[in-house]
């Protein structure tokens, strides 16, 4: 199993360019999620999904949208890229039993995103 | 605002020292505490997780100990090597509700073992 995968590794951007960074997992996890990571923040929620067509936004989903088409796909969209999206972002997976999350999440490589 | 306040968020020791890494929470529901270990350029990886119907829980050189009166709970790594150096994340969550399974991170603290 390759886990979980996020590509690209790195991007630059302009301010006001749009882009999507893609998260895949291959371990059939219901749940998935997003993550930035910040110096000295920790890691804060930005969106999250219980499934497929099933999304819910975290503790910073501004400037941000995702959708779950599928099981296995989870993409972050930056619709205006802004300075302040530049960060390390990572996805991360996890399984469910009878509806509920088991909580060892998975986390992906990340992405490192730069705004300029 | 749920928070997981974590301290120090920088820690220098010596080869074969112990290390302690403390966190504490303020939402009575979480019911998953997990500690996340971060190497530079990698994404966290689960070390060790505790739930608050035991007090303490030992994986190798890793435990955790966990106060649930005073709502902490900390990292204590024996003998540690060079090699634990990296960043630790303590977490907190809960199983029910909205929110179920979405992990609530503390702001990590770099760890340095001097050889």
């Amino acid at each position: 199993n390759a886990g979980v995968t996020q590509t690209p590794k790195f991007q630059v951007l302009k301010t006001g360019q749009s882009m999507t960074l893609q998260c895949a997992q291959d371990m059939n996890h219901e749940y998935m999620s997003w993550y930035r990571q910040d110096p000295g923040m920790g890691l804060r929620l930005i969106h999250y999904s219980v499934g497929a067509g099933i999304t819910d936004q975290g503790e910073v989903p501004n400037g941000y949208n995702v959708s779950r088409s599928t099981t296995e796909d989870f993409p972050l969209r930056l619709l205006s890229a802004a300075p302040s999206q530049t960060s390390v972002y990572f996805c991360a997976s996890s399984r469910t039993l009878g509806g509920r999350v088991i909580n060892e999440q998975f986390f992906g490589p990340g992405t490192r995103l730069t705004v300029l | 605002q749920q928070q997981v306040k974590q301290s120090p968020q920088s820690l220098i020791v010596q080869k074969g020292g112990i290390p302690i890494i403390n966190c504490a929470y303020e939402n009575t529901a979480f019911d998953y505490f997990p500690w996340y270990q971060q190497f530079p350029g990698k994404g966290p990886a689960l070390l060790i997780a505790i739930r608050p119907d035991v007090s303490e829980k030992k994986e190798g050189r890793f435990t955790i100990s966990f106060n649930k009166s005073a709502k902490q709970f900390s990292l204590h790594i024996m003998d540690s090597q060079p090699g634990d150096s990296a960043t630790y994340f303590c977490a907190a969550s809960t199983n029910y509700g909205g929110s179920q399974g979405n992990l609530i991170f503390g702001k990590g603290t770099k760890l340095s073992v001097k050889p």
